[in-house]
């Protein structure tokens, strides 16, 4: 089993609709990032959680650290959301970082 | 302000060959880490580079070898290349060897292609 987990591994959507996209880990961490991967392969950091929730536009990312859990919401989502969607979490050390598999959106006009 | 920047974009070689990838990292940052990422996959941690010695090292093969210079530069070198080492290499920079409260710094990536 991996220590971070993403799903869905794929996720097809109307634009307009609104995403979730989920992120579990196994070990203790003391910060989780967001990242979006386009197709050239740049990765751009979206959001860096330890507690709560943050907000950027029409992101919204949460995370819950006694459950383990962490969401990546998209409102009014938009065909220029189409990327790769990682999730990586920072050990307690704060110098590993470990990374889900991403999850692959496509918003369709 | 430069972010971190890679080169070359691509890079097709053949199996047995040897490969240099090149990354600078962002201004002000003096770490750099270099990830692989297969295709379909996330980016798993090849070894990280502070002071010009390797820090922290993931599990590749000594095949995987590198360098950092005194201008915090970085090189990532792959001896006898094999098929399975096609991937999209990506170096991420930061300000000492861990990462700290601060959003993450990568590079567009180098994608080498063997075959």
């Amino acid at each position: 089993k991996n220590e971070v987990e993403q799903s869905p591994q794929n996720l097809t959507a109307q634009e307009g609709e609104f995403i979730t996209i989920n992120c579990s880990y196994s070990v203790g961490i003391s910060a989780l990032h967001w990242l979006q991967q386009h197709p050239g392969g740049g990765i751009v950091s979206l959001f860096m959680l330890s507690s709560g929730k943050k907000k950027h536009g029409r992101l919204i990312a949460t995370i819950n650290i006694q459950e383990k859990h962490s969401s990546l919401h998209i409102t009014a989502s938009h065909p220029r959301d189409s990327a790769v969607y990682i999730c990586a979490v920072l050990d307690t050390s704060g110098s590993r970082l470990t990374f889900g598999e991403g999850t692959q959106l496509t918003v369709n006009p | 302000d430069a972010g971190v920047t890679q080169s070359p974009t691509h890079l097709i070689k053949t199996r047995g060959q040897q490969v240099t990838l090149r990354c600078s990292p962002k201004s002000g940052h003096d770490t750099v880490s270099w990830y692989q990422q297969a295709l379909g996959q996330g980016p798993q941690f090849i070894f990280q580079y502070y002071e010009e010695e390797e820090r922290q090292r993931g599990n590749f093969p000594d095949r995987f070898s590198g360098h950092q210079f005194p201008n915090y530069s970085s090189e990532l070198n792959v001896n006898a290349l094999l098929l399975g080492d096609s991937a999209l290499y990506l170096c991420a920079s930061s300000l000492g060897t861990g990462w700290g409260n601060s959003p993450l710094h990568f590079g567009n990536g180098t994608r080498l292609t063997v075959t």
